[in-house]
């Protein structure tokens, strides 16, 4: 399995706050992805990185801003969280400098905005 | 612009019967990759299989077969003797070579339910 962690992996907050996901790999790949599930919808690309402060957005930015420090870790974040952002996010790499092969996911993130 | 039909939304079956399950793909690329991820209830998405578009041979792994028609843009996943484990929602997913980052597109899945 590939090595992929997200922090935290349930998370409840309250309309109007700011939110940080993390997702940490372990294989040294280029390119990340956050994504977001919902029923109906399928999986929808939030953002992705494709180097170190390399980012662009996705089908579905709006409201979401993303960073990338370190090729490890790939943060996103909900500046100012609305119900509508309540879904199950997955971070996802693709393998080595291959983009367009396969990508592995993270095991998900439940946030919830009340 | 790329895009994945999974037009089955639900499938219920009897442990054992086998199944099979519908991806239709659209992509002016002549060169792409399709995908079959699963997503059991516990909620990962687990990685299944890889095809090229210049590859068109079937593949079989145990249980799992996947038919790959680039006449009629269709990459279609067979379950043979399905068991209860097999449950999930399955998610066909297509990549083009051209797309830097926002080349993969997911279909909207198949839930799958094998009752003993």
């Amino acid at each position: 399995d590939a090595g992929i962690t997200q922090s935290p992996r349930h998370k409840v907050t309250e309309t109007g706050t700011p939110v940080t996901l993390r997702c940490h790999q372990t294989e040294n790949h280029r390119y990340m992805y956050w994504y977001r599930q919902d029923p109906g919808h399928g999986l929808r690309l939030i953002h992705y990185s494709y180097g170190v402060k390399d980012t662009d957005k996705g089908e579905v930015s709006d409201g979401y801003s993303v960073s990338r420090s370190k090729t490890e870790d790939f943060l996103l974040t909900l500046e100012s969280a609305t119900s509508s952002q309540t879904s199950v996010y997955f971070c996802a790499i693709s393998g080595g400098q291959v983009v367009f092969y396969e990508q592995y996911f993270g095991p998900g993130t439940r946030l919830t905005v009340t | 612009a790329q895009k994945v039909t999974q037009a089955q939304t639900e499938i219920s079956v009897v442990e054992k019967e086998d199944v099979t399950l519908d991806c239709v793909y659209e992509t002016r690329d002549t060169t792409y990759y399709l995908f079959w991820y699963k997503q059991p209830p516990s909620g990962e998405l687990v990685f299944l299989i890889r095809r090229n578009s210049f590859d068109e041979q079937n593949e079989i792994s145990g249980r799992y077969s996947w038919n790959f028609q680039k006449s009629t843009s269709s990459f279609n996943f067979t379950i043979t003797a399905s068991q209860v484990v097999d449950s999930a929602v399955y998610f066909c997913a297509l990549s083009e070579e051209g797309n830097y980052g926002q080349n993969f597109v997911f279909g909207p899945g198949t839930r799958l339910s094998v009752l003993p």
